[in-house]
């Protein structure tokens, strides 16, 4: 079992719908999630960070993280062309080793 | 205000051939990281080094070396190439790895490995 599992997609929106992007991770002493986003041929750029269960906003993103289940979920808001890029979930692993590992990213389109 | 640079962007080599990808950052940051990337695997941690001074392997460290030079620069080295090494190697640095703080990218190395 990877220690962070995404779906692969890719995953089709229409302009302005809601997207919603989740990521499974196996080390329950994790403390600390990110989201990044990557457009093709560049590097991974942070949009999210969330480190308590429930909700955190920013803008048209939302993040969730629900520790007992080990899931953690993006939301993006009225959608855009310009948010279709790959999303990576990044958690860093309990036991202070400081290794940040990544699922291996979610496909988004987003259709006009 | 350069952030995390890495150098080359691109190259090509041939099967043995050795060579040393470069990483500098000037945000004064504690941690630095090698990542690996091939289509549909994420990003794959190769080393990394929580400080100046100390390395640990990731995910995938065999076939690699590193060297953390100073608190700015951190190096990863192929010591004899092998065409599963090509990849999109990314380097990137936090304040501190074990803390709460995101980790910023360099813009990546091509390299090929004929």
């Amino acid at each position: 079992q990877k220690e962070v599992e995404q779906n692969s997609g890719p995953l089709s929106v229409p302009e302005g719908a809601i997207a919603s992007l989740n990521c499974t991770y196996s080390d329950r002493g994790s403390q600390s999630f990110f989201w990044y986003r990557q457009y093709s041929g560049k590097s991974p750029e942070l949009i999210m960070f969330i480190y308590s269960n429930g909700d955190k906003e920013d803008g048209r993103f939302t993040a969730q993280l629900n520790k007992a289940s080990q899931y953690v979920s993006l939301l993006i808001r009225d959608s855009q062309p310009s948010d279709s890029a790959t999303y990576l979930c990044a958690v860093i692993l309990s036991g202070n080793t400081g290794k940040l590992i990544f699922g291996q990213g979610t496909t988004l389109q987003v259709k006009p | 205000n350069a952030g995390v640079t890495q150098t080359p962007k691109f190259q090509v080599l041939k099967t043995g051939q050795s060579m040393t990808l470069q990483c500098a950052q000037d945000m004064n940051h504690n941690s630095m990281y090698w990542y690996r990337q091939d289509p549909g695997m994420g990003l794959r941690l190769i080393y990394y080094s929580a400080s100046e001074g100390t390395t640990d392997k990731g995910e995938v460290p065999n076939g690699y070396n590193v060297s953390r030079l100073n608190k700015r620069e951190f190096s990863l080295r192929l010591e004899s190439a092998a065409p599963s090494q090509t990849s999109v190697y990314f380097c990137a640095s936090s304040t501190q790895g074990n803390s709460n703080q995101p980790q910023h990218f360099g813009d990546g190395t091509r390299l090929s490995i004929l």
